[in-house]
């Protein structure tokens, strides 16, 4: 239990669908996360908040646009998506940046 | 630049056998050490960390010492089980550059009975 829940656990959508993931955290952090985890890559770091403001955006593609309307919720909203944004979507939280991240179970993405 | 290094796997081993899996880093400052682990279908889970030089980091079983002459946080278990088959991620966060946390790439272990 590690106190970052996400919803969905899976989505399968089409190439013109519009879908948004949630994040939530229960830990009181400060900063929130989302990752991006594709199979034989790295880990990839997609966006960084940090007190609800947005700090790091790692050269994301527009399609992908990340909302923090509190320092408990993060969302990803997704339109357009392509076949290679098929991927588990991991959203993370911390006490502050830098500190120990606390990740969610992840949503596993299929875009068809 | 920061970075981790971990070696590459994946590693299949026997019930009860001694695990290490290697990760050394470069890091222009103090650099916080971490491991993480990810069962299958889960997210990243925090295994154990240390944060600063000669400190060991332990939990279940595992161990990890911050050796900053050797710029290395090796994850060692003397008795695996098939429990611990997942992928093992070893990280650091360095508050010297702006408070950026880097992952390795993970290292995948398989345990057979």
């Amino acid at each position: 239990e590690t106190g970052v829940t996400q919803t969905p656990r899976h989505l399968v959508m089409g190439m013109t669908n519009k879908k948004s993931l949630k994040c939530e955290q229960h830990l009181g952090h400060n900063a929130m996360y989302w990752y991006k985890q594709s199979a034989k890559k790295p880990l990839e770091l997609m966006f960084v908040y940090s007190l609800e403001e947005r700090v790091e955006n790692n050269s994301v593609p527009s399609r992908f646009s990340p909302e923090c309307p509190n320092s408990s919720h993060l969302f990803l909203h997704l339109h357009t998506l392509q076949p290679e944004d098929s991927a588990l979507y991991l959203c993370a939280s911390s006490q502050d940046r830098g500190d120990e991240q606390y990740f969610g179970p992840g949503t596993r993405l299929t875009v068809t | 630049g920061n970075s981790v290094t971990q070696m590459e796997g994946p590693v299949t081993l026997s019930e009860e056998a001694f695990l290490t899996i290697n990760c050394t880093y470069t890091a222009t400052g103090y650099p916080s050490l971490f491991w993480y682990v990810q069962y299958p279908g889960e997210g990243l889970q925090l295994l154990l960390k240390a944060t600063k030089a000669d400190d060991k980091g332990s939990n279940k079983g595992f161990e990890a010492t911050y050796r900053k002459e050797t710029t290395s946080f090796h994850l060692e278990k003397g008795s695996v089980q098939v429990s611990d088959s997942a992928v093992y991620f070893c990280a650091l966060s360095d508050r010297g550059t702006g408070n950026q946390f880097y992952f390795g790439t993970g290292t995948s272990l398989t345990v057979i009975p």
